[in-house]
């Protein structure tokens, strides 16, 4: 059962442009929604997070938009750039415990 | 050190063949996971440690996957009689536990496993 689901596979957006990374998920006691940044043969780091009690979350060019009643979070990166191209996850959790993740996005930033 | 460290860094192993791989948490980290990503995947879940406690091995695909931290610190995933479906990479992962209310993890790089 796929409890997370993440799309688009893949992005290709020119350098300044905005990334945007959608993810829907079914279990409603989920309370920690992470996104994660992953390098080629690299572990997944973490890049930002939000708790359903809040709407949006932002830091620097990374912004998570929640909405709880659709069971949707996105993240959006701003003035997206050629270091930002990576696989990008979405997960959720229901407090400390394992991690859900999504399929993952390939997101190319073109100079 | 710094960071979760996770070695042999790759390892290839024939089938049948047993392999042990180990995880060194950040010191202190109280949490421990490990997760297994099959290429072009998101990593799933596979075990979970509270101190030397295993609190949830629901993501254990089989009997022949068996994980351990003795000390509350190192922990080893092993796997017997490996398959070819067993190849992917093996991620660790630390945090400072939900007691702390640190909710994040830091993974370590991964070991990456090819059976052949």
């Amino acid at each position: 059962q796929q409890q997370v689901k993440q799309s688009p596979q893949s992005l290709i957006v020119q350098k300044g442009g905005i990334s945007i990374i959608n993810c829907a998920y079914e279990n409603t006691a989920f309370d920690y929604f992470p996104w994660y940044q992953q390098f080629p043969g690299k572990g997944p780091a973490l890049l930002i997070a939000i708790r359903p009690d809040v709407s949006e979350k932002k830091e620097g060019r990374f912004t998570i938009s929640f909405n709880k009643s659709a069971k949707q979070f996105s993240l959006h990166i701003m003035d997206s750039q050629p270091g930002d191209s990576a696989t990008y996850f979405c997960a959720a959790s229901k407090g400390a415990q394992k991690l859900v993740f999504g399929q993952g996005t390939r997101l190319t930033i073109n100079p | 050190g710094a960071g979760v460290s996770q070695s042999p860094r790759y390892k290839v192993a024939k089938r049948g063949q047993d392999v042990a791989l180990r995880c060194d948490p950040i010191s202190g980290h109280v949490s421990l996971f490990w997760y297994q990503q099959a290429l072009g995947q998101g990593p799933e879940f596979l075990t979970y440690f509270q101190n030397e406690a295993q609190l949830d091995k629901s993501g254990l695909p089989s009997d022949r996957f068996f994980a351990e931290r003795p000390e509350g610190s190192v922990s080893t995933l092993k796997i017997q009689r490996t398959q070819q479906e067993d190849s992917a990479v093996y991620l660790c992962a630390s945090s400072l536990g939900h007691g702390q209310g640190h909710y994040g993890y830091t993974f370590g790089s991964g070991t990456r496993l090819t059976v052949v």
